[in-house]
């Protein structure tokens, strides 16, 4: 199965400011099937992006996603206060799918 | 607009069978347009796919359950169930269903999770 490593576990950040989140994985990804999602707490998490770059319906501009093969990245270009939750990543390129263990983006 | 939404017992003694119900509204399983997951979440191994159903029955599931994971699906009540047997103390989670589609294989619309916890 594909390992997602993602880094950093926490990211300190102030809103306004440019957070960046990294997935690695294990292997190649296949056709760059992979997704980030937001989770507050005690909420189910909710799809931001897919295909590794292709924004879920409503989800705002300012989250962006990047990367192909093995590394991929979730931008958030100026964090609003909303914005400050865990973070996973998954892919759905090979059986089974697989998450990240996550990162937090904190105040 | 779709909506998930778990029923079942939140406690399971352990080596018996955890049982839990997706009700879907504001679209129909028997569409064909998507998967039907289960997902569930620990504080220790964070995110776990359970496995898909679609509409016809067939199922796809995580081989590190297989062997004790039944996923079935009742289109005439738009629900689809889990079936986990002889559980134990690690199948303490939240439970989530969740929407997957046919071409974009990412989870678009999610239950609001329910915890399950194994203990006698």
């Amino acid at each position: 199965e594909i390992v997602l490593t993602q880094s950093p576990g926490t990211l300190s950040l102030s809103p306004g400011e440019r957070a960046t989140l990294s997935c690695r994985a294990s292997q190649r990804v296949s056709n760059n099937y992979l997704a980030w999602y937001q989770q507050n707490l005690g909420q189910a998490p909710r799809l931001l992006i897919y295909g590794a770059s292709d924004r879920a319906t409503g989800i705002p501009d300012r989250f962006s996603g990047s990367g192909s093969g093995t590394d991929f990245t979730l931008t958030i270009s100026r964090l609003e206060p909303e914005d400050f939750a865990v973070y996973y990543c998954q892919q759905y390129g090979g059986t089974p799918w697989t998450f990240g263990q996550g990162t937090k983006v904190e105040i | 607009q779709v909506q998930l939404q778990e029923s079942g017992p939140g406690l399971v003694k352990p080596s018996e069978t955890l049982s839990l119900t997706c009700s879907v509204s504001g679209d129909s399983i028997s569409s064909g347009d998507h998967y039907w997951s289960w997902i569930r979440q620990t504080p220790g191994k964070g995110l776990e796919w359970i496995g898909f159903i679609y509409y016809t029955g067939t199922t796809y599931y995580n081989p590190s359950l297989k062997s004790r994971l039944k996923l079935s699906v009742d289109t005439s009540k738009n629900q689809f169930s889990l079936e986990l047997h002889s559980v134990t103390a690690a199948d303490t989670a939240v439970y989530y269903c969740a929407r997957e589609g046919i071409l974009i294989r990412a989870f678009d619309y999610w239950g609001q999770g329910t915890p399950v916890t194994v203990s006698s």
